[in-house]
């Protein structure tokens, strides 16, 4: 059983173009992030919800809107996409949004914008 | 914000050698994750150590949070312990953010 699940896993698309990118979780946890890894590997935090709030909005575009329909779920969506976007995103989860909490990984989703 | 910096960038080792990663912060923090992510992009928790010293296998991992530092020890090392290895600081108190430190990547030689 997949513990947090990221659809796609590869998505090439159109510079302009709006797409979206799923998460789910299904260990029971309150909180949910969204990460930007860069071509150097560098991981950056661009959205945090815990039990469906926004926690931390990082210096984020506004093309990128985060909605979480319910706790086991944080989707993004990205409008008017640009070549800079293109990275690994990845989707993570925590019982809650505190310290002594470990971070669950998804598995990542590759965007390359043409 | 907290700086996270982590040391060496990269590393190759051959298989068998043992090595120390180390992760600096600029502040006092009450918590401290490594993680590895695999030459697949998959990203796996290591160790969850605020302070003291954990073992796992050949890994372990030492925070001493007073003087702002954590090390990852990797003994006799596999072709699959390659990757990037992160430290992260999760979300503490008031303090929300997540920060991952600069990552070391590693190469493991046959």
């Amino acid at each position: 059983d997949t513990a947090v699940s990221q659809t796609p896993k590869y998505l090439v698309t159109q510079m302009g173009n709006d797409k979206s990118i799923k998460c789910e979780q299904n260990l029971g946890h309150d909180t949910m992030y969204w990460y930007k890894q860069d071509s150097k590997k560098f991981l950056k935090i661009m959205f945090s919800y815990n039990n469906k709030e926004l926690i931390i909005n990082e210096t984020v575009p506004n093309r990128f809107s985060p909605k979480s329909p319910d706790k086991a779920h944080l989707n993004l969506h990205i409008n008017s996409l640009e070549l800079g976007d293109s990275a690994v995103y990845f989707c993570a989860s925590s019982r809650e949004n505190r310290r002594q909490e470990t971070q669950y990984f998804g598995p990542g989703t590759r965007l390359l914008v043409l | 914000g907290i700086q996270v910096e982590q040391s060496p960038p990269d590393l190759i080792l051959q298989e068998g050698a043992n090595s120390t990663l180390r992760c600096n912060f600029s502040d006092s923090v009450n918590n401290l994750q490594w993680f590895h992510q695999n030459p697949w992009g998959q990203l796996i928790n290591l160790f969850y150590i605020p302070s003291g010293t954990k073992q796992n296998g050949r890994l372990s991992a030492t925070t001493v949070a007073t003087e702002r530092y954590s090390l990852l020890y990797i003994s006799s090392s596999q072709t699959t312990d390659s990757g990037v290895y992160f430290c992260v600081l999760p979300p503490s108190g008031g303090y929300q953010k997540v920060t991952f430190g600069t990552g070391t990547k590693l190469q493991v030689i046959p």
